[in-house]
């Protein structure tokens, strides 16, 4: 089946600029993530949606990056006015509850954020 | 708080040979240790999980990981290398969603 799509795979914005970023997760999959990948850093968490609960949004590096949840479904993350330090990978993972827990994140192919 | 420690930027290794990445963890309560796999370009592949059970987990392409609660370690290991196992490749423990990630370990398999 589908895994996770992400989109654009690349974008290139001016300092300054708002930028959207989206997360298809898997059909089914209550659960999604978005990550942030920095080069030469390991994975760090930003927010966490899990079906109609609060997002859990205690990774997000600043008050200008925000990520909504539309129907479940369909994510998206917008960062404001950006800086070169929000250069990275940003990487969407969805997971199921069904079957025992803990539940192993799928991950999408992540849009690579350059800003110039 | 939960942390995941991988010692080694960088793992070479030649084609055929055993191979070992690297991971230790800390964590309250019981630790739920992952590995995942990230090619060039491209998504992270989940390996292999442990919950609990066995101390060696097994998962895919031929990869096995060994949870050892004393040295708090959950260390990656394959039998035979192949060049294509050559990778980015995290460790990541949860005691609760979400995961947190190790910084990475390039393994580099020589033919």
């Amino acid at each position: 089946g589908a895994g996770v799509s992400q989109s654009p795979s690349n974008k290139v914005t001016e300092k300054g600029k708002d930028v959207e970023l989206r997360c298809d997760p898997i059909s089914g999959h209550t659960a999604l993530y978005w990550y942030r990948q920095s080069l030469g850093q390991g994975l760090e968490f930003l927010i966490y949606f899990q079906g109609n609960s609060a997002p859990d949004k205690s990774g997000l590096p600043s008050d200008r990056f925000s990520a909504e949840r539309t129907g479940g479904s369909v994510s998206t993350l917008t960062i404001q006015r950006t800086q070169q330090e929000d250069s990275a990978v940003y990487l969407c993972a969805s997971s199921s509850k069904r079957g025992t827990g803990p539940y192993e994140q799928y991950f999408g192919p992540g849009t690579r954020l350059t800003v110039t | 708080a939960q942390s995941v420690a991988q010692p080694e930027d960088q793992v070479n290794v030649a084609e055929g040979n055993p191979l070992t990445v690297k991971c230790t963890y800390s964590v309250s309560g019981n630790p739920y240790l992952f590995w995942y796999v990230q090619y060039p370009n491209r998504g992270l592949q989940f390996l292999l999980k442990y919950i609990t059970g066995d101390n060696l987990v097994k998962g895919s392409y031929g990869f096995e990981a060994e949870f050892n609660k004393s040295q708090t370690s959950f260390h990656l290991k394959k039998p035979s290398a192949l060049v294509s196992d050559s990778a980015l490749y995290f460790c990541a423990v949860s005691g609760n969603t979400p995961l947190v990630f190790g910084k990475g370990t390039r393994l580099s398999v020589i033919a």
